[in-house]
């Protein structure tokens, strides 16, 4: 079992919804990430957090929020998605920087 | 331009063979390097790492060169077994500890 929980595990949602993708993580660690996974594809960067405070966005569009409550939660917020965002969004935590980081099992986002 | 609908390269061996996984890195800053596993429905998951002050780091039954003059690295393992079978990425990591990825090869273990 991983020690990156991430929930839901699925979500399917239309283009005018708003949700929220979650994860947590309790090893202390104090950078965390969220990554975008298309099929067949390897994991694409997308916002990274160091100590709670934002250090790298990816160009990422505005219709993806991050969220960092404290050092143990990560969130996602989601609003007005297109069909080429359905992927799987995976998030990582890490001691910190230049330490290996673990990845959580997902959410699987369809978006319809 | 980038290719679209294409398998991932794949590795096919025999249960108890060695097994080599290549990778070619393209930025000859970066001074961080992994390998992760990733199984159909679930995370990449930690394999080994290594830095750039060394070339050859072991694990169990796992091995990681680092060759930095040609920017390559490859992932042994020993004793492949059917629950080796999975996507191997390697990783990269550079400044402000951005990681950036391969892109894939499948680990096919023949019983």
């Amino acid at each position: 079992d991983t020690e990156v929980t991430q929930t839901p595990k699925h979500l399917v949602m239309g283009m005018t919804n708003k949700k929220s993708l979650k994860c947590e993580q309790h090893m202390g660690h104090r950078a965390m990430y969220w990554y975008k996974q298309k099929a067949k594809k390897p994991p694409e960067l997308m916002f990274v957090y160091s100590y709670e405070k934002l250090s790298i966005n990816e160009s990422v569009p505005s219709r993806f929020s991050p969220e960092c409550p404290n050092s143990s939660l990560l969130n996602l917020h989601l609003h007005a998605l297109q069909p080429e965002d359905s992927a799987l969004y995976l998030c990582a935590s890490s001691l910190y920087g230049d330490q290996p980081q673990h990845f959580g099992d997902g959410t699987r986002l369809s978006i319809l | 331009g980038e290719s679209v609908g294409l398998h991932l390269p794949t590795l096919s061996v025999q249960e108890g063979d060695n097994s080599i996984i290549n990778c070619a890195y393209s930025n000859s800053a970066s001074d961080y390097f992994i390998w992760y596993k990733q199984e159909s429905g679930k995370g990449p998951q930690f394999i080994i790492d290594i830095r750039s002050n060394m070339d050859k780091r072991q694990g169990q039954r796992v091995t990681v060169l680092l060759n930095k003059t040609v920017k390559h690295l490859s992932l042994q393992i020993a004793a492949t077994q059917p629950g080796d079978s999975a996507v191997y990425f390697c990783a990269e990591e550079g400044a402000n500890s951005k990681l950036t990825f391969g892109k894939g090869i499948t680990l096919s273990v023949r019983p």
